[in-house]
């Protein structure tokens, strides 16, 4: 069964750094999302993304966020100058059309220190 | 503003014990509702959704859910469920625009004591 694979699974890093997190959706899946849970809470939409573009964006998705599909195979989530607060469990996901249920990767889980 | 909203924060059952979890949903468009699961250290995964026609859904692992308009209602059950249903549970339905992103629930976690 095809799946979306997010790296890395785990990543710490420090208050201020960037960070990369990588997603591989399902070749043949045209939209792609990025969606966060912070532990113990529930799970928030920040972007889709679709023809190479942001479709959608939420409030939690400000300046300090950035998607980009560098190479028609990954589709990444960038997130500059890091706090404490972005610490959270991070998946991607990905659907053939608008509507369908998704395919969520792992997750990664981003620890801010 | 549209929203999802689900009941209970934790359920607890013994195996065998029938499940019933609640969802509302407010959204005034075409309804699309999803259930999805989370098991212990695991990324979500699709149980069923609701698309239109029958407003009973069958999902996997024995799991069902109905569509109630009037109630603005998708409720998930399971007639007897294993020690192996323990996860957390989340209702989803889209957050609005051609996209379909979707908005998710608090989430139930369940609790199957065997």
């Amino acid at each position: 069964e095809p799946e979306v694979t997010q790296t890395p699974s785990h990543q710490v890093t420090q208050m201020g750094q960037e960070v990369i997190l990588r997603c591989v959706p399902i070749s043949n899946h045209l939209y792609f999302y990025w969606y966060r849970q912070i532990l113990g809470q529930k799970v928030e939409f920040l972007v889709s993304f679709y023809n190479n573009e942001i479709s959608e964006k939420s409030e939690i998705f400000d300046d300090q966020f950035s998607v980009e599909r560098p190479d028609g195979s990954n589709f990444t989530l960038k997130i500059r100058s890091t706090k404490l607060e972005d610490s959270a469990m991070y998946f991607c996901a990905s659907s053939p059309g608008a509507s369908y249920g998704y395919t969520f990767g792992s997750g990664t889980r981003l620890t801010v220190v | 503003a549209q929203s999802v909203s689900q009941h209970n924060h934790h359920v607890i059952l013994s195996e065998a014990a029938s499940l019933e979890l609640g969802c509302n949903y407010s959204y005034g468009g075409t309804v699309n509702l999803f259930w999805y699961v989370q098991y212990p250290g695991q990324h979500l995964q699709l149980l069923l959704k609701y698309f239109s026609g029958d407003p009973l859904v069958k999902g996997i692992k024995g799991f069902e859910a109905e569509f109630i308009k009037s109630k603005f209602s998708f409720n998930l059950r399971k007639p007897s469920v294993q020690w192996s249903d323990t996860a957390e549970y989340f209702c989803a339905a889209p957050y609005g625009g051609s996209q379909g992103n979707l908005i998710f629930g608090k989430g139930t976690k369940l609790s199957v004591k065997p």
